[in-house]
């Protein structure tokens, strides 16, 4: 089966512009999460969808959104790109809402460069 | 809310070495706890979860960790490195009873193995 896929990998942007991050889950996982990672950081928390609702978001400013579609894909739309929104982007996948007995699957992430 | 501290941002342990990466938590309700390893240019991968049930929890490729309650610890260990070990190692927490799957992380720590 495969696993979380995530597109791009690589992103280049400019200052002030628009990008829209793509996230394929598990088969059969109803729950996406979205978490930026900054060089040298652990990941943060930004969004989770479950069943196409917003179950969770982050202390991000709202230039960050997101939406996830029937088929439980989701993207993570980000507007008036600033230089600190460089960071690997990390998208995960569960079958449950919650933590308790579902793993979190992460993909491989998108690294997006903001110049 | 919660927070994770990981004491030590860079591990370096000899080849067939005790591996010991500390976690410290804080939470103002009863914690789930993970560990995550990164491999660069990858997602996240789970070692392993606490969820109230043993303390001493068992994860993949030889790790284990303890639930500390009276520490607020959850300290990550193998009893042999092996080269194939190096990678960063993540400490997360997330709420029981939570509404969603927020996982909180710490900064991280990277671990070396020396021939």
């Amino acid at each position: 089966d495969a696993g979380v896929t995530q597109s791009p990998t690589h992103l280049i942007k400019t200052r002030g512009q628009h990008v829209t991050l793509r996230c394929s889950p598990i088969s059969g996982h109803k729950s996406v999460s979205w978490y930026q990672q900054v060089l040298g950081q652990g990941p943060q928390f930004i969004f989770q969808y479950y069943e196409k609702e917003e179950r969770g978001r982050g202390n991000f400013p709202d230039r960050f959104s997101a939406r996830q579609f029937p088929n439980y894909s989701s993207e993570l739309n980000v507007n008036a790109l600033l230089l600190g929104d460089s960071a690997l982007y990390l998208c995960a996948s569960s079958a449950d809402r919650s933590s308790y007995n579902s793993p979190l699957h992460f993909g491989n992430g998108t690294r997006l460069t903001v110049t | 809310a919660q927070s994770v501290t990981q004491l030590g941002s860079h591990v370096s342990v000899s080849e067939g070495a005790l591996v010991l990466l500390r976690c410290n938590y804080s939470s103002s309700v009863p914690p789930y706890l993970f560990w995550y390893v990164q491999y660069p240019n990858q997602g996240l991968q789970l070692l392993l979860k606490y969820t109230s049930a043993a303390t001493l929890v068992k994860g993949i490729n030889g790790f284990e960790a303890e639930f500390k309650k009276s520490e607020t610890s959850f300290h990550l260990t193998k009893p042999s490195a092996h080269m194939s070990d190096a990678a960063e190692y993540f400490c997360a927490v997330s709420l029981q009873g939570g509404s969603n799957y927020k996982l909180t992380f710490g900064k991280g720590t990277l671990l070396t193995v020396n021939p």
